[in-house]
């Protein structure tokens, strides 16, 4: 029972640099979802991709590009790291069911700290 | 910006007790739901009530929906230890699925002491 996968667990980069967060389900999900936890500030919603080809934007999407060729995988690149991205990233994933909506399966989490 | 408020933002008792939380919103929503986080892991979906529904239980978990107030609440009963860990509301304003677009409030962090 996998789920959600999310690699690598802990990432320190510097300012400038890129880095591509991976973000794998097993579920056969449509719906993937990428988000950023801050202290007190609850979990704000990045990028998200209803299937494959099709990405938009979330609540905080700048700085970030997204990219979903298969129905598994949902990477999220940083494209110039900055300060303000230190933060946790989560990956969620969930399925259409009956057409409501179905409750989000989240991965650990990617510690990221940009110095 | 977010869309639910959870108050209290942190709280404390002992086994045993009830915990309650309780979740504001701002806008019409389809549904909301709540999840649970322990320390340094992902969230864990505990319950999704509807925007028709009024109640919903599940084990020792009760939530409530008050749509004309725009707000929930989420009761733990006989909490244990292992009930310690952060609680957010989530809600979604889509009927037919727009991408996992739900909106988590700041959470309520419970603490269980033995």
């Amino acid at each position: 029972n996998a789920g959600v996968t999310q690699t690598p667990k802990f990432q320190v980069l510097k300012t400038g640099q890129s880095m591509t967060l991976q973000c794998a389900q097993d579920m056969n999900h449509e719906y993937m979802s990428w988000y950023r936890q801050d202290p007190g500030m609850g979990l704000r919603l990045i990028h998200y991709s209803v299937g494959a080809g099709i990405t938009d934007q979330g609540e905080v999407p700048n700085g970030y590009n997204v990219s979903r060729s298969t129905t598994e995988d949902f990477p999220l690149r940083l494209l110039s790291a900055a300060p303000s991205q230190t933060s946790v990233y989560f990956c969620a994933s969930s399925s259409t069911g009956t057409g409501v909506r179905q409750p989000q399966h989240f991965g650990d989490g990617t510690r990221l700290s940009i110095l | 910006s977010q869309q639910g408020e959870e108050d209290p933002q942190a709280l404390s008792i002992q086994e045993g007790e009830n915990a309650t939380m309780n979740c504001s919103y701002k806008t019409s929503i389809n549904n909301l739901q709540w999840y649970r986080q322990n320390s340094g892991r992902g969230l864990v979906h505990l319950i999704l009530i509807r925007s028709n529904e009024r109640e919903k239980h599940s084990g020792r978990l009760r939530v409530t929906l008050d749509t004309s107030k725009k707000s929930s609440s989420l009761l733990i009963t006989a909490s244990r230890a292992a009930d310690t860990a952060s609680y957010f509301c989530a809600t979604s304003r889509s009927r037919y699925n727009q991408g996992g677009k739900l909106i988590f409030g700041q959470g309520t962090e419970l603490s269980v002491k033995p």
